[in-house]
């Protein structure tokens, strides 16, 4: 596989209910990113991970959970969420968090998340 | 056909005419632009970008125009084929540390 891969593309879940969405990068990359797409509002950035470590939290709340094992793996780990918490949640990855020019983000397809 | 600002969802324009999008960014110390396109079904995929220090760049059929005046960023493209239906947004950060602020984008739509 390519570019930036992501499981499940689809997702219902109840508000009681415990999973987790994994992205996985192939461009040995760095850096990457969880960004949250709701219907009619701007791609908001989630958290950031370079190296593994986590560089940023946009003030995101504690029942979304990432984890970032290795610099190919992303995961977000969602518990007791909100029917507000539908959206496309994106992954993206990029060779260095630090700068922007000549440091494109790949975007993976998203998964695509209900909550009933 | 053309597009206001991000108060305008869609646009709808005839294959083969000229398409332009607009934009709004918030911040004046922005020093980098990008435009993405998503197709339905898909992430968004860079297209063209432009550094601050320059008020236009073209790509393949695209164009982007930078007026750090007024804050505003448009991206045209030419000869606008059915492929190009997308929604488009911008986004503007600070090249340095600076975190991708997105607009709203603008569903293109094209008709044959």
């Amino acid at each position: 596989e390519t570019g930036v891969t992501q499981t499940p593309r689809h997702l219902v879940m109840g508000m009681t209910n415990k999973k987790s969405l994994k992205c996985e990068q192939h461009l040995g990359h760095n850096a990457m990113y969880w960004y949250k797409q709701s219907a009619k509002k701007p791609l908001e950035l989630m958290f950031v991970y370079n190296f593994k470590e986590q560089t940023e939290n946009n003030s995101v709340p504690s029942r979304f959970s990432p984890e970032c094992p290795n610099s190919s793996h992303l995961f977000l780990h969602l518990h007791t969420l909100q029917p507000e918490d539908s959206a496309l949640y994106l992954c993206a990855s990029s060779q260095d968090h630090r700068l922007a020019v000549y440091n494109e983000q790949f975007f993976g397809p998203g998964t695509r998340l209900t909550v009933l | 056909g053309e597009s206001v600002g991000l108060h305008l969802p869609t646009l709808s324009v005839q294959e083969g005419d000229n398409s332009i999008i607009n934009c709004a960014y918030s911040n004046s110390a922005s020093d980098y632009f990008i435009w993405y396109k998503q197709e339905s079904g898909k992430g968004p995929q860079f297209i063209i970008d432009i550094r601050s220090n320059m008020d236009k760049r073209q790509g393949q059929r695209v164009t982007v125009l930078l007026n750090k005046t007024v804050k505003h960023l448009s991206l045209q493209i030419a000869a606008t084929q059915p492929g190009d239906s997308a929604v488009y947004f911008c986004a503007e950060t600070l090249n340095q540390g600076g975190k991708l602020i997105f607009g709203q984008g603008t569903e293109l739509s094209v008709k044959p």
